[in-house]
């Protein structure tokens, strides 16, 4: 597709369900990266694909949140069990090299975000 | 640990009118990458500009021009004539160079809301 695409849009969850947010990204982009980004905040930093593999999982606040992207496109983040305090917008962003490196053309391309309220 | 921080939460700026942005970072690297991003209520993050660090000579994009002192770790946005466009959220990110590891997240300010005025 032209651009990064997430859904759905808005989702609104009880306490204690589970809840998948969806990351498409740009066709054969290598990099995907999973962003929070709760009120008023900057997006923090989740976790990093890099095709198939899940590089990076440092930004993941519990074992409750789990990511996948089994094909090295699509991506999901799963939150399970979800609290009051998951309440963020969820970015996804996809570039089209590794994430390492210092090519000044590694930029991101952000998708519109996933915001989840759990009440 | 590498950190960013803006510390206007608003700015207003009548149109056609400049505005400058501030953010400051904290970081060991000698090698990084600086991003201003806009985003506005559409939640879409969009990158206004990037400078590299070991670049003495500041980035400019149309309208948009930064301020980059290196040894004072500040990375101030410069909006010339405003639009009211340019209404939305600002995040200045920092962004390591070294390839050391697997990734090379970007660490976001809390941003700033930039107001323009008719």
């Amino acid at each position: 597709g032209a651009g990064v695409s997430q859904s759905p849009r808005y989702k609104v969850a009880k306490r204690g369900q589970d809840v998948a947010l969806r990351c498409d990204p740009i066709s054969g982009h290598v990099s995907l990266f999973w962003y929070q980004q709760a009120l008023g905040q900057g997006p923090e930093f989740l976790t990093y694909f890099q095709n198939e593999a899940q590089l990076d999982k440092s930004g993941l606040p519990s074992d409750r949140f789990f990511a996948e992207r089994p094909e090295g496109s699509v991506s999901t983040l799963k939150i399970q069990r979800t609290q009051q305090e998951d309440s963020a917008v969820y970015l996804c962003a996809s570039s089209t090299l590794p994430g390492g490196g210092s090519s000044g053309a590694n930029v991101l391309t952000f998708g519109a975000g996933s915001r989840l309220t759990v009440l | 640990a590498q950190t960013v921080t803006q510390s206007q939460p608003e700015m207003s700026v009548q149109e056609a009118e400049t505005v400058t942005l501030s953010c400051t970072y904290d970081t060991s690297e000698s090698d990084y990458y600086l991003f201003w991003y806009k985003q506005p209520p559409s939640r879409q993050m969009i990158l206004v500009i990037r400078q590299e660090a070991y670049k003495q000579q500041n980035a400019t994009e149309n309208r948009f021009s930064v301020n980059f002192q290196k040894a004072a770790k500040s990375f101030s946005l410069k909006i010339s004539d405003s639009q009211l466009g340019d209404a939305a959220m600002y995040f200045c990110a920092y962004r390591s160079a070294f390839y050391g590891g697997a990734t090379n997240k970007l660490i976001f300010g809390t941003g700033t809301l930039l107001a323009v005025q008719p």
